[in-house]
C-alpha cells in the first residue's frame, strides 16, 4: 500500500462545468475525509465517511458538493457548476477511526477560469 | 476542540534547532497534541503526538509543560528542506474530524 492516492492531480475547468476528484485511502483505514485548501489557509473539514456512510458535512458546503465512498473504499468528490471561488486544492486523508494520525494525499489542485 | 495558538512565521538558519511554541489554553483532559508538516503543493503530514512531558521520534521532539496549556515542537539542526508549513492541534483521539488553523510558516536560510 503506498498511501492515499488522489486523481488527477491537476484539473482546469471552465466555469459552470461539472468536476469529479477521487480518492483511493489506505486500504485497512475505515475514515475518509475531505478537505479543502486555499492559499495561505490551513485546510479546511469538507466531510468524512467512515466506511460508506458520510457522517458529517460542513455548513460551509454548498449543494453544489457532493461526495460518495459506495463500498467504504475509494471516494469521490463531486463539484457541480463550478465557480472561480472552487479554485482550491482539494485533499483526502484516511484513517482508523478513534486514532488522530491522518493520512493525506498530495491533493488534487482545481483552477476554474 | 480547544483553540491553538501558534506564530504566523518564522525564519532560521541551516544547522540550527528550531523550536516552535503552540498555545492551547483550554485543552481538555482527554486531549492530546499533535503537530503535522506541510511542504507546498502536498497533503500535510503527521509528525508528532503526545499527551504530556517529552516525546520525541527520528523528526522531531515535542516538549510538554505540566499545565499542558501550551507545547513545543523542536526540530533539532533543521536544514533547507524543513522549509514548511507546521500546524499544531489539539483534540481527542474519538474527535470526528481534525480542524487546521493557519500554522506557522517555517522559513529556513542558508
Amino acid at each position: 500500500d503506498t498511501g492515499v492516492s488522489q486523481d488527477p492531480r491537476h484539473k482546469i475547468t471552465k466555469r459552470g462545468q461539472n468536476v469529479t476528484f477521487r480518492c483511493d485511502p489506505i486500504s485497512e483505514h475505515n475514515r475518509l475525509y475531505w478537505y479543502r485548501q486555499t492559499l495561505g489557509q490551513g485546510p479546511e473539514f469538507l466531510t468524512y465517511f467512515q466506511n460508506e456512510a458520510q457522517l458529517e458535512k460542513s455548513r460551509l458546503l454548498s449543494d453544489r458538493f457532493s461526495a460518495e465512498r459506495p463500498k467504504g473504499s475509494f471516494s469521490t468528490l463531486e463539484i457541480q457548476r463550478t465557480e472561480q471561488g472552487d479554485s482550491a486544492m482539494y485533499l483526502c486523508a484516511s484513517s482508523f477511526s478513534g486514532h488522530y494520525g491522518y493520512t493525506f494525499g498530495s491533493g488534487t489542485r482545481l483552477t476554474v477560469v | 476542540l480547544a483553540k491553538t495558538t501558534q506564530p504566523i512565521s518564522m525564519d532560521s538558519y541551516e544547522g540550527q534547532e528550531v523550536n516552535i511554541t503552540c498555545s492551547h489554553n483550554n485543552i481538555a483532559t482527554n486531549d492530546y497534541i499533535t503537530w503535522y508538516q506541510q511542504f507546498p503543493s502536498q497533503g500535510p503530514r503527521f509528525i508528532i503526538q503526545g499527551y504530556k512531558t517529552k516525546v520525541t521520534n527520528e523528526v522531531a521532539s515535542l516538549f510538554i509543560p505540566a499545565d499542558r496549556k501550551s507545547s513545543t515542537l523542536s526540530l533539532p539542526r533543521v536544514s533547507l528542506s524543513d522549509t514548511a508549513v507546521y500546524y499544531c492541534l489539539v483534540g481527542d483521539t474519538e474527535d470526528d474530524k481534525i480542524i487546521f488553523g493557519k500554522g506557522t510558516r517555517l522559513h529556513i536560510l542558508p
